[in-house]
């Protein structure tokens, strides 16, 4: 089963304009993460943020974390046709096992298109 | 590149076959990681390996098996091979402590 659900499912924005992608999950959480998927291929981890945490930066990306209403946000801004790419959120809680890595549960993910 | 390495990149196996896909976790990285990802969805855990044993495991029925070896490679083992098991695996290695996982770009298996 799936945890986390993004929100909106597709995006399609122009070249320099920003996007916004929403994560809900349902049970607490350790950590949640956003990756990011080129057409079918491996993910590539853009961010960590932890439960304690509200707001996380890492270049052109933003990320908000709202444990109250279990809840993230994605913001990429200025972005570029490169950032064209599946987004998906992942909640880290419950299965850990405290013996090295855990268990990450995913959501469908967003599809952002951006338009030169 | 995350230096996780998988292969095949791309298989086809008929209904009952046995399959087996290989992965090279990045070096330093302890455990490894497997996820099932359908088409339009996300990743589902399949299991996880740690120092050579399995340590958590998703809702996958017992007919997917996995080994993980000293140099902390791994392999996942489908047996019965069912219509709906085709998908994208994906491994995933990470060291102890770390949340992030470095992914692999997959195989991905067609059963026919």
């Amino acid at each position: 089963s799936q945890q986390g659900e993004e929100d909106p499912q597709a995006l399609s924005i122009q070249e320099g304009e920003n996007a916004t992608m929403n994560c809900s999950y349902k049970t607490s959480i350790n950590n949640l993460q956003w990756y990011r998927q080129n057409s079918g291929r491996g993910l590539v981890h853009l961010i960590l943020i932890r439960s304690n945490e509200r707001e996380k930066h890492s270049g052109r990306l933003r990320v908000t974390l709202d444990t109250s209403k279990k809840s993230s946000s994605l913001l990429i801004t200025a972005s570029r046709a490169a950032d064209t790419a599946s987004y998906f959120c992942a909640t880290e809680g419950g299965a850990y096992s405290g013996a090295g890595s855990y268990q990450l549960t995913f959501g469908k993910g967003t599809k952002l298109s951006v338009i030169p | 590149e995350t230096g996780v390495t998988q292969s095949p990149t791309h298989l086809i196996k008929t209904r009952g076959q046995q399959v087996t896909l290989r992965c090279s976790s990045q070096s330093g990285h302890n455990t490894v990681s497997w996820y099932q990802q359908a088409l339009g969805q996300g990743p589902q855990f399949i299991f996880q390996y740690y120092r050579e044993e399995e340590n958590g495991r998703g809702n996958f029925p017992p007919r997917f098996s996995g080994l993980q070896f000293p140099n902390y490679s791994s392999e996942l083992n489908v047996n019965a091979l069912e219509l709906d098991d085709s998908a994208l695996y994906l491994c995933a290695s990470s060291f102890s402590g770390s949340g992030e996982l470095f992914f692999g770009e997959g195989s991905r298996l067609t059963v026919l």
